[in-house]
């Protein structure tokens, strides 16, 4: 089965500074999107990158797919402390077999 | 605020009952999963509808789970005789089959149970 694995588990940084979080995946997918998750709170969509694409943007938000690693990165840039959360990967196929990773916890200090 | 709701918000139960919640998804979805999620770790996928059928479920999902979605609008999680290790986090999410979102999920809140 498909399985996401979240990069680096915890990361903090200073308010302004670039952050970057890293996901892996086993089998062949369609697409991959990535989530936030405030503590105690469900989970809000971010963005969702296709198999045949390689990099997306949505405002600070930038993910890159390499589908011959099966690997997949989201970068925060200018980092707010408001954007303080878990952030997860969640890999599918065809709208199925969602399997989502441990996920990276980011603190942003202010 | 997502547009999917779920109820209760929290439940606190003893060992042994049972227990049932509710997820109303995006009214013009017609697939809705349903997740349990832990402390410190992400959701792990229970069963999955689309309209009316269950399509997929969890080898997670032992014989004292049920989920039902009879009109292929609202959805229950039913949980009998429940065990401490049903403490978690339930989540159900929304989504449809069209072709330019098919893959994003809308999350309710989640309800958050206790077992004593």
């Amino acid at each position: 089965s498909q399985q996401g694995e979240e990069d680096p588990q915890a990361l903090s940084i200073q308010e302004g500074e670039n952050a970057t979080m890293n996901c892996s995946y086993k089998t062949s997918i369609n697409n991959l999107q990535w989530y936030r998750q405030n503590s105690g709170r469900g989970l809000v969509h971010l963005i969702l990158i296709r198999s045949n694409e390689r990099e997306k943007h949505s405002g600070r938000l930038r993910v890159t797919l390499d589908t011959s690693k099966k690997s997949s990165s989201l970068l925060i840039t200018a980092s707010r402390a408001a954007d303080t959360a878990s952030y997860f990967c969640a890999s599918s196929r065809y709208g199925q077999n969602f399997v989502f990773g441990p996920g990276t916890r980011l603190s942003v200090l202010p | 605020d997502t547009g999917v709701s779920q109820d209760p918000r929290h439940k606190i139960t003893k060992r042994g009952q049972n227990v049932t919640f509710r997820c109303d998804p995006i009214s013009e979805h017609n697939r809705l999963y349903w997740y349990r999620q832990t402390l410190g770790q992400g959701p792990e996928f229970l069963t999955y509808f689309q309209n009316e059928a269950q399509l997929e479920k969890s080898r997670l999902l032992s014989d004292r789970f049920s989920a039902e979605r009879p009109k292929g609008s609202f959805s229950t999680l039913e949980i009998q005789r429940t065990e401490q290790g049903d403490s978690a986090m339930y989540l159900c999410a929304s989504g449809t089959q069209d072709s330019p979102t098919s893959g994003t999920q809308y999350f309710g809140p989640g309800t958050r149970l206790l077992v004593l």
